[in-house]
């Protein structure tokens, strides 16, 4: 089966860091994603990570450990926009391209 | 390039009747995604064409769920007989054959279906 834990909800302080965990079991791995979503708007891409390690770009950074089936998403320098669910998804190997998402993350950014 | 776009954004229906949603992917995107949402859940995958080949599907789409991309081009999504279960967001992505952007799913703003 295929199962991704991600905590429900999480309250950071402006100019801060903050850690986002996701945690995942599927049958299959091609490539872990991290996907902003605002409310009352459609998701939009943060990051994708198909090898071990740190990917960074810009404030966001995402980091994959494959033999832990875990990765994070990391804010620096907390905005009042970056207030939003952040949802983890995995993408299988099953030959086509099935992204199977978390229920996200909400992250309430406060002054 | 106006990104991803869907018909309706809104749709209230009454159970029993059927449905159709439209989702016209960026140009020369030739993977298109359907998803359903609902309330503080992320998006639920529902089925997966390249070009016009639907190569993948939840058990959903086995029953009053089918979709179509007969041209590679549009999409259409329909449901029968809905229910009230059926009340969710139905959320459209594409994304490229190939470059910079090929492992991103690009969104479109989504199809709110209300069953009474």
């Amino acid at each position: 089966g295929q199962n991704i834990d991600q905590p429900t909800e999480m309250t950071a302080t402006e100019g801060a860091i903050v850690q986002i965990n996701c945690t995942y079991q599927t049958s299959g791995f091609n490539g872990l994603f991290w996907y902003q979503q605002h409310a009352g708007e459609a998701p939009t891409f943060l990051s994708y990570n198909v090898l071990d390690g740190l990917e960074e770009k810009g404030r966001f950074s995402s980091f994959l450990s494959r033999s832990k089936g875990y990765s994070y998403l990391l804010l620096k320098e907390l905005q009042m926009k970056d207030s939003a669910s952040y949802l983890c998804a995995v993408r299988g190997n099953t030959g086509g391209f099935k992204t199977i998402f978390g229920a996200g993350t909400r992250l309430f950014v406060k002054a | 390039d106006t990104g991803v776009s869907q018909d309706p954004r809104h749709k209230i229906t009454k159970r029993g009747q059927n449905v159709t949603f439209r989702c016209d992917p960026i140009s020369e995107h030739n993977r298109l995604y359907w998803y359903r949402q609902t309330l503080g859940q992320g998006p639920e995958f529902l089925t997966y064409f390249q070009n016009e080949a639907q190569l993948e599907k939840s058990r959903l789409l086995s029953d009053r769920f089918s979709a179509e991309r007969p041209k590679g081009s549009f999409s259409t999504l329909e449901i029968q007989r809905t229910e009230q279960g059926d009340s969710a967001m139905y959320l459209c992505a594409s994304s490229p054959p190939r470059g910079e952007s090929y492992n991103e799913q690009f969104f479109g703003p989504g199809t709110r279906l209300t069953v009474l």
